[in-house]
């Protein structure tokens, strides 16, 4: 049963367009959600995260929104660049549990 | 500080052969975690600590043992390695204070190979 889910293996886009990386949940006792990304050969690094009580923060570049009616939160990246091409893990906790659920990752590519 | 360190880079076992998958932070934090990372299957949780002398278990223990008994170490140990056991393992710690949620930190990785 996969509570954090990320239905796309893969997104390419062009340098200065925009990245939009989806992810659904279906576990409604989860209130924290976090982007990671991460680089082959190194450990993933947090990139953004959202509290529940939001449904958008934004950092820099970095935008992640969050509704949780269709429990589903995306994270736009504006304008994506090159250096951006990477594997973006969505993951969730919740009830005030340090444990992290991932999703599978989405590849995404930057093309110049 | 050197955050959250892991060794070996790589190994390769035999099948039955054991070792111990090594994992220190230097950030004091409370709470740390072993991941296991598969080809099409995401993050997944092995076990975790929220101090030192607790453990419990993750998502796929089976196989593994680990102890807490500093704050800064994590040892993941593979009893019996197994083919089914080859993967890229990630420690991850992070502050862990009650009601305050914080991100992980994750180690490099350890890459291991079970023949």
């Amino acid at each position: 049963d996969q509570q954090v889910k990320q239905n796309s293996p893969s997104l390419s886009v062009q340098e200065g367009r925009i990245s939009i990386l989806n992810c659904d949940y279906t576990n409604s006792m989860f209130d924290y959600f976090l982007w990671y990304k991460k680089y082959p050969a190194e450990g993933p690094t947090f990139l953004i995260s959202i509290s529940s009580i939001k449904d958008k923060n934004e950092d820099g570049r970095f935008t992640v929104f969050l509704n949780k009616s269709a429990k589903h939160l995306s994270l736009h990246i504006v304008p994506s660049q090159p250096g951006d091409s990477a594997v973006y893990f969505c993951a969730a906790s919740g009830d005030s549990n340090y444990k992290l659920t991932f999703g599978k990752g989405t590849l995404l590519t930057v093309n110049p | 500080n050197a955050g959250v360190t892991q060794t070996p880079k790589f190994q390769v076992l035999k099948t039955g052969q054991s070792m111990t998958l090594q994992c220190a932070q230097d950030m004091n934090h409370e709470y740390m975690s072993w991941y296991r990372q598969d080809p099409g299957m995401g993050l997944r949780l092995i076990h975790y600590s929220v101090g030192a002398g607790i453990t419990d278990q993750g998502e796929v223990p089976n196989g593994y043992n680990v102890s807490r008994s500093t704050t800064e170490d994590f040892p993941l140990r593979l009893l019996s390695a197994a083919p089914s056991q080859t993967s890229v393992y990630f420690c991850a710690s992070s502050r862990g204070l009650a009601g305050s949620y914080n991100e992980q930190f994750f180690g490099p990785g350890t890459r291991l190979t079970v023949l």
